[in-house]
Order: structure tokens, then C-alpha cells, then sequence
């Protein structure tokens, strides 16, 4: 079963204003990715925050992780059209298997 | 370097061939996986191998299914037969550990028609 759920499932912008996207999971986790995916390539990791971490940043990159809800956000910044992809939470689990797992996505369309 | 690199990139075949594609990870890394996308079910684990040893093929759709790792530098996942249900963006990651940052492959984009 999906561990991660992203929300919204798609977010359109314009140019230059914040993009957020979340992530809700079910389970306690290690730690929680981001990863980037543009149409007809592989994901890209974007973003690493461990369990007893609260926020972090990486360039116009934003993440939050509220454990007690379990929930994550990441934030884009000042957004480019070429932030236009799909973004995805994956997570690995506590007590559980090695393995991470990815929510469906939220596909994000910044608009020029 | 050169990144996952996999093969073939692009793929279409008839109901019943085999197909079976390839992946070559980042020297170095220990952990491999391999991923099905598609539009309904979005990115699925199939199988991972960590030090060339299947961990967990929990995902494997059926048996038609299999994957090997006959080194640390290359991996095959081979559909026989194959249906056309089949048909997605089959990805190969690898990572230098399981639970750390994967590196993502192009893909393999299969039709089965």
C-alpha cells in the first residue's frame, strides 16, 4: 500500500510565485526524500530530511516534517517555468524494510 | 559519470515475446532497483538487490516476472511472456546504500502491443 500521499495532485502557477506541496504518510519513518521527475525522464533526488529533523533548505528548496502529523511540505520559492515536473515524497519506514516508497505525485505547472 | 544507464531506451514488441531489459548501475553503488511507472499506479517497486542479492521481489507482478544481478555492474529484468498490460516506463535506481539517495536510470519505455 502507498506509505506516502502527495496533495495536491496537480498545482498550476505563474511564474515567480511559491509552489507547496505536501505530503502526508502513515507509518513512522527514518527519513523523508523529495525527488523531481520531468515528462519522459527519471526522478531526481531533490531533497533529504531525516526524522529528527525539522526544516531544511537546499537553494529556492524549502522542506518542513512535522512527525507528530505525519506530514511533510516542500516549498519552491520565486518559481521558474522550468520547475514545471512532477514531485514526489518517498519514504523509508521504521522497523520495517530497507526499501522507500513513493507517492503518486503532485505535477506541478508553473506557467510564464 | 555516466549515471544508471539502461537499455534499451524505447521498446515495442508483440503479446507473448520475451523482452528484457538492461541496467547498469554507479560503480560503486551496492543497492539496485527496479521500478514500474504508470499513469494508474504510479511508481511501483518491483525488485531491489543490495551486494547483487535479491532483498525483496515482493512486487514482482507474477511470475512471468524475474529479474538477476549476475555482477555489480550490470542487472537484467525480463518479461516472458509478455502482455499488454505490461506496458509502462520500467526505471533502474541505484543507491551507494538501500536507505539513501537513489540515482535514477532514463528508463525503458515498453509497449506490448
Amino acid at each position: 500500500s502507498q506509505q506516502g500521499e502527495e496533495d495536491p495532485q496537480a498545482l498550476s502557477i505563474q511564474e515567480g510565485e511559491n509552489a507547496t506541496m505536501n505530503c502526508s504518510y502513515k507509518t513512522s519513518i527514518n527519513n523523508l526524500q523529495w525527488y523531481r521527475q520531468n515528462s519522459g525522464r527519471g526522478l531526481v533526488h531533490l531533497i533529504l530530511i531525516r526524522s529528527n529533523e525539522r526544516e531544511k533548505h537546499s537553494g529556492r528548496l524549502r522542506v518542513t516534517l512535522d512527525t507528530s502529523k505525519k506530514s511533510s511540505s516542500l516549498l519552491i520559492t520565486a518559481s521558474r517555468a522550468a520547475d514545471t515536473a512532477s514531485y514526489f515524497c518517498a519514504t523509508e519506514t521504521q522497523g520495517g524494510s530497507e526499501k522507500l516508497v513513493f507517492g503518486k505525485g503532485t505535477k506541478l505547472t508553473v506557467n510564464p | 559519470d555516466a549515471g544508471v544507464i539502461q537499455s534499451p531506451r524505447h521498446e515495442v514488441t508483440e503479446m507473448g515475446q520475451e523482452v528484457t531489459l538492461r541496467c547498469k548501475p554507479i560503480s560503486g553503488h551496492n543497492s539496485l532497483f527496479w521500478y514500474r511507472q504508470t499513469m494508474m499506479r504510479g511508481l511501483e517497486l518491483l525488485i531491489y538487490f543490495n551486494n547483487n542479492v535479491p532483498i525483496d521481489d515482493s512486487g514482482m507482478p507474477e511470475d512471468r516476472f524475474s529479474a538477476k544481478m549476475p555482477n555489480a555492474s550490470f542487472s537484467t529484468l525480463k518479461i516472458q511472456p509478455s502482455e499488454p498490460r505490461d506496458s509502462a516506463v520500467y526505471f533502474c535506481a541505484s543507491s551507494f546504500r538501500v536507505q539513501e539517495t537513489q540515482y535514477f536510470g532514463p528508463g525503458t519505455r515498453l509497449l506490448v502491443l
